[in-house]
């Protein structure tokens, strides 16, 4: 069974710096899915990232990016020039390749963003 | 507007009285999907269907019932709520069951069973 780990339960940044979210995961898979979801206080889901285990090439979604590193199975989110609207929940989530879309999500991690 | 309708947002109920939460999707999404999110625990999978009439459990199904007998329609049922079931509810839907296919999520139902 695959497990997803978020050891930052809170984190708070200030408007306009950058701050880094980690995730690890574990799985005997080669082909799998990792995705950075955001939950604002509207408890809306909203997809921020995703990246493909098979792919090098570390995904981007304008101020978001992340650190895949599939050896040491960390995925980790960096929110550049971090907004007010950034506060949320965002949850680490992994899926098997052909897992009939079933996500394995973490804990989550309350980022708060200062102005 | 795509989305995945959840109603009701919010609902109490009693213990042992029966109730559905319906979630509709108007993407002609085959893929649907229940999860239920708890402080600490983040969100967990109840159960989920990858067509019409086909339906499976996922990581937390105890408790809980589902039907699908129309594409757009995915309900959640509890037979009998117990306070443990209290917890919020999302119901998600895509257009394939693989990775490739983004997961919409509806906006959640917070349910409290006393």
């Amino acid at each position: 069974a695959q497990t997803v780990t978020q050891s930052q339960p809170e984190m708070s940044v200030q408007e306009a710096e950058t701050v880094t979210l980690s995730c690890t995961y574990d799985t005997s898979e080669n082909n799998y899915y990792l995705f950075w979801y955001k939950q604002p206080p509207s408890r809306q889901m909203i997809l921020v990232i995703r990246q493909e285990a098979y792919k090098q090439q570390n995904a981007t979604e304008n101020r978001f990016s992340v650190n895949f590193q599939k050896a040491a199975k960390s995925f980790s989110l960096k929110i550049s020039d971090s907004q007010l609207g950034d506060t949320a929940m965002y949850f680490c989530a992994f899926m098997k390749h052909a897992s009939g879309s079933r996500l394995t999500f973490g804990e989550g991690t309350q980022l708060t963003v200062n102005p | 507007e795509a989305q995945v309708t959840q109603n009701p947002r919010y609902l109490i109920t009693v213990t042992g009285k029966k109730l559905t939460v319906t979630c509709s999707q108007n993407m002609n999404h085959e893929y649907m999907s229940w999860y239920r999110q708890d402080p600490g625990l983040g969100l967990r999978q109840i159960y989920y269907s990858m067509n019409v009439e086909v339906t499976d459990k996922g990581d937390v199904p105890e408790g809980y019932k589902v039907s699908r007998k129309e594409k757009r329609n995915f309900p959640l049922i509890l037979e009998s709520p117990s306070p443990n079931q209290t917890s919020l509810y999302f119901c998600a839907s895509s257009h394939r069951w693989d990775g490739n296919s983004p997961l919409h999520f509806g906006n959640g139902t917070r349910l409290t069973v006393t």
